[in-house]
């Protein structure tokens, strides 16, 4: 089993929409989660990070964490082709262990 | 702040061949990670550091494989001799003390012909 699990996609949604990512982990101990925005050819970049049950949101972006489920999640609202990109979830523990990713596509 | 700076961007070699990456962190980060990314297999932590000591290196997939991290901002990751296989793009991170948060460099992509 993968210590962090994602939806592998590719997910695709039309302009406007809602994109949903999901993200499932194996550590019971992992206390910090983030998500990270992959551009193709490019470096990983933080978009948001959550330490605690519940949602919390940044503009159009909102993080979902369920620590009893183990699962975490990133809400994308009002998609743009800019949100075009890999979604890497970031799990720490006693290191930080990265999903393999879910591609998303916004359609213009 | 020039960010964590990794070099060569691009490397390719021939198998058998010596290859050295190199990292410069973000000055004043404690915490040196270095990752694999392929399509198959994702991004996978190699090796972290912290105060320049190797904490885990279970992620090194082999004795080819090998890091150092001599002072504070320079690390190295060494693979001796290189396979097909290892061709990938090896990114560097590193996080300020306290903080959880990663900064990566622009990665190194490296082939192995």
């Amino acid at each position: 089993q993968k210590e962090v699990e994602q939806n592998s996609g590719p997910l695709s949604v039309p302009e406007g929409a809602i994109a949903s990512l999901n993200c499932t982990y194996s550590d019971r101990g992992s206390q910090s989660f983030f998500w990270y925005r992959q551009y193709s050819g490019k470096s990983p970049e933080l978009i948001m990070s959550i330490y605690s049950n519940g949602d919390k949101e940044d503009g159009r972006f909102t993080a979902q964490l369920n620590k009893a489920s183990q699962y975490v999640s990133l809400l994308i609202r009002d998609s743009q082709p800019s949100d075009s990109a890999t979604y890497l979830c970031a799990v720490k523990g006693n290191d930080m262990r990265f999903g393999a990713g879910t591609r998303l596509t916004v359609k213009p | 702040d020039a960010g964590v700076i990794q070099s060569p961007r691009h490397e390719v070699t021939e198998m058998g061949q010596e290859v050295t990456l190199r990292c410069k962190p973000i000055s004043g980060h404690d915490y040196l990670f270095w990752y694999r990314q392929t399509m198959m297999r994702g991004l996978e932590l190699l090796i972290y550091f912290n105060n320049n000591v190797p904490i885990d290196d279970s992620g090194m997939p082999e004795d080819r494989f090998s890091a150092k991290m001599p002072n504070a901002s320079f690390s190295t990751l060494k693979i001796q001799p290189s396979e097909p296989r290892d061709s990938a793009v090896y990114f560097c991170a590193s996080s300020a003390p306290g903080a959880n948060v990663l900064t990566f460099g622009a990665g190194s992509r490296l082939t192995v012909l």
